[in-house]
């Protein structure tokens, strides 16, 4: 089974540009998670899909934003990209959004993003 | 709110030495725990999960760790690294009822030597 596919793996942008980030979960499960990790931060929830319907949200400004697609795909959004922004953005898929039994979390390999 | 702290950043240690790396969480609701491992330009992969039950739980690559809910923490531990552990080890804990969300501690980098 393929896992957790994210894409592009590196990223440049520029101050104020905007910027989508894809992830492809793994086949069968519906519940997709992203996160930003960054050296100062550390690893830090930004928001959870789950049936196309955003069930969880991180203590992030308006400018990240995300979405899911019916095959259960997901994109996250930065408008306005600050130098802060650049860190590692991680997805990842679970089966359900109430894993019975802690069903764990899948990561992807993640996108570096670098804003100059 | 849940916290997790691990109490070291750094570990280095010489290879086939045991290893233990501390984990300790906050919170005031039931929680699940997690181990995951993160290699250099690679995502985190799970090594191992505390539900509930036995309080020593087997992971993979040779981990195991120990639940403690008195000291509320769980440490992971290793009886002989290699050189190929060298990682960054994260805790998380996640809130039972509360949707797939990790709360992460800051890591720490193992460093396996020769």
């Amino acid at each position: 089974k393929a896992g957790v596919t994210q894409t592009p793996r590196y990223l440049i942008k520029t101050r104020g540009q905007q910027v989508t980030l894809s992830c492809s979960p793994i086949s069968g499960h519906r519940s997709v998670s992203w996160y930003q990790q960054t050296p100062g931060q550390g690893l830090q929830f930004l928001f959870e899909y789950f049936s196309e319907t955003q069930r969880n949200k991180g203590n992030f400004p308006g400018r990240f934003s995300g979405r899911q697609f019916s095959n259960s795909r997901s994109e996250m959004n930065v408008s306005t990209l600050e130098l802060g922004d650049s860190a590692l953005y991680l997805c990842a898929s679970s089966l359900a959004y109430e894993s019975q039994g802690g069903s764990p979390l899948h990561f992807g390999n993640g996108t570096r993003l670098t804003v100059t | 709110a849940q916290s997790v702290t691990q109490l070291d950043s750094q570990v280095p240690v010489f290879e086939e030495a045991p290893v233990e790396l501390r984990c300790n969480y906050s919170s005031s609701v039931s929680v699940y725990l997690f181990w995951y491992v993160q290699y250099p330009n690679q995502g985190l992969q799970l090594l191992l999960k505390y539900l509930s039950g036995s309080t020593l739980v087997k992971g993979i690559n040779g981990f195991e760790a120990e639940f403690n809910k008195s000291q509320t923490s769980i440490h992971l531990r290793k009886p002989s690294v290699h050189i190929s552990d060298t990682a960054e080890y994260f805790c998380a804990v996640r809130v039972t009822g509360g949707g797939n969300k990790l709360t992460f501690g800051t890591g720490t980098q193992l460093k396996v030597e020769l």
